[in-house]
């Protein structure tokens, strides 16, 4: 079975800090991980994967994560925070996949404020 | 360039009535999935289908029926609305195993 932790259910930033939204997981076999964002009523962004090769991995919006197969973490990671960053961050995997049928396990999401 | 498409955005139901929501995709993507959101719990899948004909079971699928009768639809129905379904519903497709999954705008249906 395939499971996903984010520890925070919200992190407070300052407008121009760094942040980090923390997500570790539990496969087992390699994993497939993803950043999504959600805005308010909106559906889910994807922001970026993690599939194989570097362990830094870029995405939209100035978001980059790295993946930690020691730790089995995959933390999300912005150089410097803005408002409009403020959202529901979930984390999700994947485990390669044995059969075709498997699919996305979410963690239960992060909500980011960021404050001017 | 529409994505993944849900309809009804809001749906109020009784308790004991039963609807369908609605899911299409125009990117021609072999798999296609529901999941429930529910505050602190994530997005928990409830079917999913890796094509058309093809259906499975997901995590929470108790209550909800599915079918993939063409590649692009991919309807939830709920037989008989409990409060206990009240929740937002996101419907997802994604194409090749090593590819991002895009979601719809979802559904927020509550059940009195």
């Amino acid at each position: 079975a395939q499971s996903v932790a984010q520890p925070e259910d919200q992190v407070n930033v300052a407008e121009g800090n760094p942040l980090t939204v923390k997500c570790t997981y539990s496969v087992s076999g390699n994993p497939y991980l993803f950043w999504y964002v959600q805005y308010p009523n909106r559906g889910l962004q994807f922001l970026l994967k993690y599939i194989t090769g570097d362990n830094l991995v870029k995405g939209s919006y100035g978001f980059e994560a790295e993946f930690n197969k020691s730790q089995t973490s995959f933390h999300l990671k912005k150089p410097s925070a803005l408002v409009s960053d403020s959202a529901l961050y979930f984390c999700a995997v994947r485990d390669t996949p044995q059969n075709a049928g498997n699919m996305l396990t979410f963690g239960g999401g992060t909500r980011l404020m960021v404050k001017p | 360039n529409a994505g993944v498409t849900q309809t009804p955005k809001f749906q109020v139901l009784k308790t004991g009535q039963s609807m369908t929501l609605q899911c299409a995709q125009d990117m021609n993507h072999e798999y296609m999935s529901w999941y429930r959101q529910d505050p602190g719990m994530g997005l928990r899948l409830i079917h999913y289908s890796v094509g058309a004909g093809i259906t499975d079971q997901g995590e929470v699928p108790n209550g909800y029926n599915v079918s993939r009768s063409t590649t692009e639809d991919f309807p939830l129905r709920l037989l008989s609305a409990a409060p206990s379904q009240t929740s937002v519903y996101f419907c997802a497709s994604r194409g090749q195993l090593n590819t991002e999954a895009f979601f719809g705008q979802g559904t927020r249906l509550t059940v009195v």
